[in-house]
């Protein structure tokens, strides 16, 4: 079965940009979607298709994917970006999701 | 605006059954891919099992396979998940999703409790 790799943890400044990747076997041939899900609520989509935001979704959200590995930057980051971070692809009708990273903003 | 409201969860025991349910509004449901995801307590998200819109297939994971099944009511808008022969490792906030390749909307969750 196909596996998403995520660092368990990255630490960022505030107004500082904060880089959270997503690994995976040929993962730029697929589309890669990023949710967030801050503590005690249900996660939210911030990113789709690699690089496009939903509506409501601040700018300082962006996406990338090539090769083996995606990843998602938060520009500028605020203290309320703080929470945890999945990616997410979907392969041979399954959902995959990948183990979450937790973002803390010091 | 796109609602998703779960139900049903509560205290099973091991070896029980289960029936959750999303109530969805907002977007045309019969249309949609369907999902269930679940978390386990200080864990990540794991998909459950998804449905497409009127062709009613249905998809699981290896772990819930034979156990857990995923239906629809397009008429009244609403999905289920029964789950049969419930283990421990299947206590988790369950959520709905809308779609599938992106989990657009989701619901709040409904918590199963697998106790004897």
């Amino acid at each position: 079965s196909y596996e998403l790799t995520q660092p368990p943890s990255v630490s960022v400044s505030p107004g500082q940009t904060a880089s959270i990747t997503c690994s995976g076997d040929r993962l730029g041939d697929k589309y890669i979607c990023w949710y967030q899900q801050k503590s005690g609520q249900s996660p939210v989509l911030v990113i789709f298709q690699d690089r496009k935001r939903p509506s409501g979704i601040p700018e300082r959200f962006s996406g990338s994917n090539s090769g083996n590995t995606a990843t998602l930057t938060i520009s500028g980051t605020q203290a309320v970006d703080e929470a945890d971070y999945y990616c997410q692809a979907w392969d041979s009708s399954t959902v995959v999701f990948g183990g979450g990273t937790k973002l803390t903003v010091l | 605006e796109v609602q998703l409201v779960e139900s049903g969860g509560g205290l099973v025991q091991p070896g029980g059954s289960l029936r959750l349910s999303c109530a969805a509004s907002g977007f045309t449901f019969g249309s949609h891919v369907m999902t269930w995801v679940r978390q386990a307590p200080g864990k990540g998200l794991e998909w459950v099992a998804s449905m497409s819109g009127r062709g009613g297939k249905p998809y699981y994971a290896d772990s819930v396979k034979g156990r857990f099944t995923v239906s629809r009511d397009n008429s009244q808008n609403t999905l289920y998940l029964e789950m049969n022969t419930v283990r421990g490792e299947d206590m988790a906030v369950y959520y709905c999703a809308k779609d599938w390749q992106q989990l657009e909307a989701w619901g709040q969750g409904t918590l199963v409790t697998v106790s004897s």
